[in-house]
């Protein structure tokens, strides 16, 4: 199964900056997710990342805000612009576990502090 | 549109109590269903996957059921230990990835 390495594992950051995560997977896959999961909340598909092709946003997710990178199959980005404290959350890259299985594997998640 | 819930949101038990944590969804047209746990601030680590033609899933002293005629699943934990403390979250595959709002359990010493 996939190993996921996600940096950074937290940060804090002032309104209006940007912060990009980064996660890198050891095997190559297709699709990557990106979540979100705000305090005391359940996790909210933010976007997914496939190779080669713009990212598919969900519903309330936009690219200005949430830009994400693809550039291999072992490797994407999510870009969190223009930071407010509403912003604050873990974000979580994952995986399936197994192509095709549709089986989820997760990083540690990237938890974010905006003041 | 599917919707997962869980019940309790919340539990606490002494240690060495066996639990049982119910994940509900409403609809029935899933290929599997994942039991994640997460601990606080942490990133989710799966704890067992049932397919959809499967009933029931064990590792360990984890158990996990799954009645899709019914949208319910439960999470059965035998002999509960402190290290079980975490929130417990359930996940389906339909059409995508739905999650649950979680459980979080605490299991004291």
């Amino acid at each position: 199964s996939a190993v996921i390495s996600q940096k950074p594992s937290r940060d804090i950051c002032q309104r209006g900056t940007s912060l990009t995560i980064q996660c890198q997977v050891d095997s190559q896959v297709t699709m990557m997710f990106w979540y979100r999961q705000q305090p005391g909340q359940s996790l909210t598909l933010i976007a997914t990342a496939n190779q080669g092709s713009e990212a598919t946003y969900e519903s309330g997710f936009v690219i200005d805000k949430f830009p994400i990178s693809r550039p291999n199959l072992t490797f994407s980005t999510l870009t969190v612009s223009n930071m407010s404290p509403e912003d604050s959350s873990i974000y979580l890259c994952s995986v399936d576990r197994v192509a095709g299985a549709n089986v989820l594997t997760f990083g540690a998640g990237s938890r974010l502090t905006v003041l | 549109k599917q919707e997962v819930t869980q019940i309790p949101a919340a539990l606490s038990v002494p240690e060495g109590e066996n639990l049982v944590l119910n994940c509900s969804f409403t609809d029935s047209a899933i290929y599997n269903l994942q039991w994640f746990r997460q601990d606080p601030g942490k990133g989710l680590t799966s704890l067992l996957l049932i397919q959809s033609s499967q009933r029931e899933q064990t590792s360990g002293r984890l158990n996990a059921s799954l009645d899709k005629s019914s949208g319910r699943s439960t999470l059965y934990i035998a002999a509960s230990q402190p290290g079980d403390s975490a929130t417990y979250l359930c996940a389906v595959y339909g059409q995508n990835f739905v999650f649950g709002p979680g459980t979080r359990l605490s299991v004291l010493p």
